[in-house]
């Protein structure tokens, strides 16, 4: 079935970049976003790029699709101790349908 | 505009009792998603409904599980006879009818344990 993979760990300096890479296995996703996920918390929508796109820049934030080898990628610029989270990598067929998550990147910024 | 609110935020339930949680959808939305997080995991798909309607419940285990979004009210995710490997946190996410249907919106999550 349908998956997508994650990298568990990450551990930046405070002030560095961060860079979260995702894979996904259906080459027919439309639609791929990243959520933050703080601890005891639901899950923010971060960002999201359409599958025809390859960048997408939002302030901090800068998703890179590699349609062909099926992987994306999250930076996050000049990180901050609060980007401390879990990062998920989800994808989707088309608009409302479901959302298949990976397991979670878990970024520590070490101040 | 209120976010999507999930109700109750923590619940306990002994092996064998019922566990109803509810979630509002925001303002606006008329797509609600429930899916499941269990420990160190990533979240699952449960079950998509749209107002008195089930869309898609592949998600959702066959027995015990059910759920449902009346005309009126929230969306209720309901467990029957929980066992402990119910104990999980469960989130609701919504999304809007029309051009930004892509985008969902999770609530905080509802931690159930069960004892």
């Amino acid at each position: 079935g349908e998956d997508v993979e994650q990298s568990l760990f990450l551990s930046v300096r405070e002030g560095d970049s961060s860079v979260i890479n995702c894979t996904y296995t259906d080459s027919s996703s439309t639609y791929l976003y990243w959520y933050k996920q703080e601890p005891g918390a639901g899950l923010q929508l971060l960002t999201y790029i359409f599958s025809n796109m390859d960048m997408k820049q939002d302030q901090r934030l800068t998703v890179l699709l590699n349609k062909k080898d099926k992987h994306l990628s999250l930076r996050i610029a000049d990180t901050q101790t609060g980007d401390s989270a879990i990062y998920f990598c989800a994808d989707a067929f088309s608009g409302n349908t479901p959302l298949v998550f990976g397991k979670g990147t878990r970024l520590s910024v070490i101040a | 505009n209120a976010g999507v609110m999930q109700n109750p935020r923590h619940l306990v339930r002994r092996r064998g009792q019922e566990a109803r949680l509810r979630c509002s959808p925001m303002k606006g939305h008329s797509h609600v998603y429930w899916y499941r997080q269990l420990p160190e995991e990533g979240l699952k798909f449960m079950v998509y409904l749209q107002k008195e309607n089930i869309i898609d419940e592949s998600g959702m285990p066959k027995e015990r599980f059910s759920a449902e979004f009346p005309k009126e009210g929230p969306s209720i995710l309901r467990i029957q006879q929980v066992v402990r490997g119910d104990s999980a946190a469960y989130f609701c996410a919504s999304s809007p009818k029309g051009r930004a249907d892509y985008e969902q919106y999770f609530g905080p999550g509802t931690r159930l344990t069960v004892t």
